[in-house]
């Protein structure tokens, strides 16, 4: 079974705006990380918060971390058709493991 | 440098079978860990895979096995294959197991159990 939700589990928008994705976990993590992934195929990294960090920034991401909720969101600026993918949130637990345990996932459709 | 791959990236099979799949590391990982991906049940985590040991498994039965080898690729198996085991098998390499490394994932193998 999956450690995290992620809502909205679709989001349909146009180009331009932005994407909110949030994620709820259960469990004391070590971190939080998104993936994305096209169309079934492989998971691309894309941003890594520790649990001591509150919000970190790569180009258009921006990825908040509230531990006392136990939730994270993911935010996606200016979106871009390319960006039409389905965006997971994954938890690592407490000790020495890579182990992720992933949330459901967002379906997010920018359109043009 | 070469990213993650997989091999096969698809394959049939019938119940009953037996079904190897391969994951070769981005050169100079050691660590690979498997992936199993479905619409009903999402990504699972099976088995966790550094210098030749099996760290960590998931919860699957033991139809659902893995190996890794010297040079660090790994291969899981699954016997008996069911219907429910038809998935999007997914391997990803990082140098060192932890919660702090980057994992790559390569383009999976989509199994069809038939």
């Amino acid at each position: 079974s999956q450690q995290g939700e992620e809502d909205p589990q679709a989001l349909s928008i146009q180009e331009g705006e932005n994407a909110t994705m949030n994620c709820s976990y259960k469990t004391s993590i070590n971190n939080l990380q998104w993936y994305r992934q096209n169309s079934g195929r492989g998971l691309v990294h894309l941003i890594l918060i520790r649990s001591n960090e509150r919000e970190k920034h790569s180009g258009r991401l921006r990825v908040t971390l509230d531990t006392s909720k136990k939730s994270s969101s993911l935010l996606i600026t200016a979106s871009r058709a390319a960006d039409t993918a389905s965006y997971f949130c994954a938890t690592i637990g407490t000790g020495n493991t890579g182990k992720l345990i992933f949330g459901q996932g967002t379906t997010l459709q920018v359109k043009p | 440098k070469a990213g993650v791959t997989q091999t096969p990236r698809y394959l049939i099979k019938t119940r009953g079978q037996q079904v190897t799949l391969s994951c070769s590391p981005i050169s100079g990982h050691r660590s690979v860990s498997w992936y199993q991906q479905t619409p009903g049940q999402g990504l699972q985590f099976l088995f966790e895979y550094f210098s030749e040991t099996q760290r960590n498994k998931g919860n699957f039965p033991g139809r659902f096995s893995g190996r890794q080898f010297s040079n660090s690729r790994s291969e899981m198996n699954v016997s008996t294959l069911e219907l429910g085991d038809s998935a999007l098998y997914l391997c990803a390499s990082s140098f060192v197991p932890g919660p702090q490394e980057t994992q790559y994932f390569g383009p999976g193998t989509r199994l069809l159990v038939l």
